[in-house]
């Protein structure tokens, strides 16, 4: 089946730059998600990139997709402590439920 | 702006209670799904709906049931609480028009069964 992986962990000192890697399994994604989680709250939809795309900017989030092998990156400019979170990586095939990855904790430190 | 909302953010329940978890969305959306999630474990998948009345068990279905007579509402339910069902439970819904099915979550209701 589908499977999406995400390392678990990720610290960054405040004003560098972060990086947070999933691969995924299903080529036959159509769109894939990355989702911010705040303390003691819901996902929150950052971003998305459709699979026929290799790149997506929105402010200080780039979004990189290599189809080819199966990978996606999110970074996050200029990081603040705002951005301290869960992120969680996802990819969908259709009308069916998203797969999660188990999302990456980043820490950040000033 | 889509709104999900749960019922309760904290909820106190004792073993073998019935436990009913209520989601509401204000968007029309024809997916609504329960997720539980647990540290180290992510997101998992206990039920899922496409319409009213319809549900497909999702992950892990077993200890749970839902309830779908309204669109706009996804009930979650424990038929009897066990401590093993301590967790935080996310509801989310989804749109199936166009070729985007992203889902929109709820804040989540952290549940404890002493």
């Amino acid at each position: 089946g589908e499977d999406v992986e995400q390392s678990l962990f990720l610290s960054v000192r405040e004003g560098d730059s972060s990086v947070i890697n999933c691969t995924y399994t299903d080529s036959s994604s159509t769109y894939l998600y990355w989702y911010k989680q705040e303390p003691g709250a819901g996902l929150q939809l950052l971003t998305y990139i459709f699979s026929n795309m290799d790149m997506k900017q929105d402010q200080r989030l780039t979004v990189l997709l290599n189809k080819k092998d199966k990978h996606l990156s999110l970074r996050i400019a200029d990081t603040q402590t705002g951005d301290s979170a869960i992120y969680f990586c996802a990819e969908s095939t259709g009308n069916t439920p998203l797969v999660f990855g188990k999302g990456t904790r980043l820490s950040v430190i000033a | 702006d889509v709104k999900v909302t749960q019922s309760s953010r904290y909820l106190v329940k004792r073993t073998g209670e019935k436990v009913f978890l209520e989601c509401v969305q204000d968007m029309d959306h024809e997916n609504m799904f329960w997720y539980r999630q647990d540290p180290g474990l992510g997101l998992r998948l206990i039920y899922f709906s496409y319409d009213v009345k319809m549900k497909e068990k999702g992950d892990i279905p077993e200890g749970y049931s839902v309830s779908r007579e309204k669109k706009e509402r996804f009930s979650l339910i424990l038929e009897s609480a066990s401590t093993n069902q301590t967790s935080m439970y996310l509801c989310a819904s989804s749109s199936t028009t166009g070729l985007r099915y992203e889902q929109y979550f709820g804040p989540g209701t952290r549940l404890t069964v002493t």
